[in-house]
């Protein structure tokens, strides 16, 4: 079975581009997380879908940040315009509903420049 | 406010012995979960152990133990017989939620485990 899977796995930006990230996560996972691990820092949570619709986006940092779950399958998470301090490493995970474990990708790396 | 706080930025360990890696939580919620991840080198977050707030006993995974002592608000991770795989960053992480939905993770700084041959 594959696992969450991440693309790009890395990321170099210029300051002001836009970046799109995307994660496909578990078959049959209807929960679906973004989290965020900027320099030194602990990992924080994004967001949280259920299916396609957005359960939780008390992370989110600001409105240069949209994340999507069309048909509730794969999610993209687009950062426009990047800025410096929103260089680190974006994880994506996904659980079953009822389950209790959550289960994370290899995390995209992106490089603001 | 939510917290976990793992007090050992690094830790060595001498092959084939046991280790514990610490972490303390703060809640007042009565239902959560608490998990234990893996980070290599290699980037990826690897799911080692969970343990739910209402579970009676001590969570176990092969070589991984989950020290839980809920009084004192404390989930210790606890490697047997370490190898030198288990080199690599460890997480700490608590889910507001408890065993019916895990909603989303609260994580520790992290703790950096070199096992030495």
């Amino acid at each position: 079975e594959a696992g969450v899977t991440q693309f790009p796995s890395h990321s170099v930006i210029e300051k002001g581009q836009t970046v799109t990230l995307r994660c496909d996560p578990i078959s049959g996972h209807d929960n679906l997380y973004w989290y965020r691990r900027v320099m030194g820092k602990e990992i924080k949570f994004l967001l949280h879908f259920v299916k396609e619709s957005k359960q939780d986006e008390s992370g989110m940092p600001n409105n240069r940040f949209l994340a999507e779950r069309t048909g509730g399958t794969y999610s993209t998470l687009k950062v426009q315009p990047a800025e410096l301090e929103d260089s680190g490493v974006y994880f994506c995970a996904s659980g079953i509903y009822s389950g209790n474990t959550i289960y994370f990708g290899e995390g995209s790396w992106l490089t603001v420049v | 406010a939510q917290k976990i706080t793992q007090t050992q930025p690094g830790m060595f360990v001498q092959e084939k012995e046991a280790v514990t890696l610490d972490c303390t939580y703060d809640t007042s919620d009565p239902s959560y979960g608490l998990f234990w991840y893996k980070q290599p080198s290699s980037g990826e977050m690897i799911f080692l152990i969970y343990q739910g707030s209402y579970d009676q006993q001590n969570a176990t995974e092969g070589r991984y133990s989950l020290n839980f002592q809920k009084a004192r608000k404390s989930a210790n991770l606890v490697i047997s017989a370490s190898q030198l795989g288990d080199s690599a960053m460890y997480f700490c992480a608590m889910s507001p939620y408890g065993s019916g939905n895990t909603g989303k993770l609260i994580f520790g700084q992290g703790t950096t485990l070199q096992v030495k041959p």
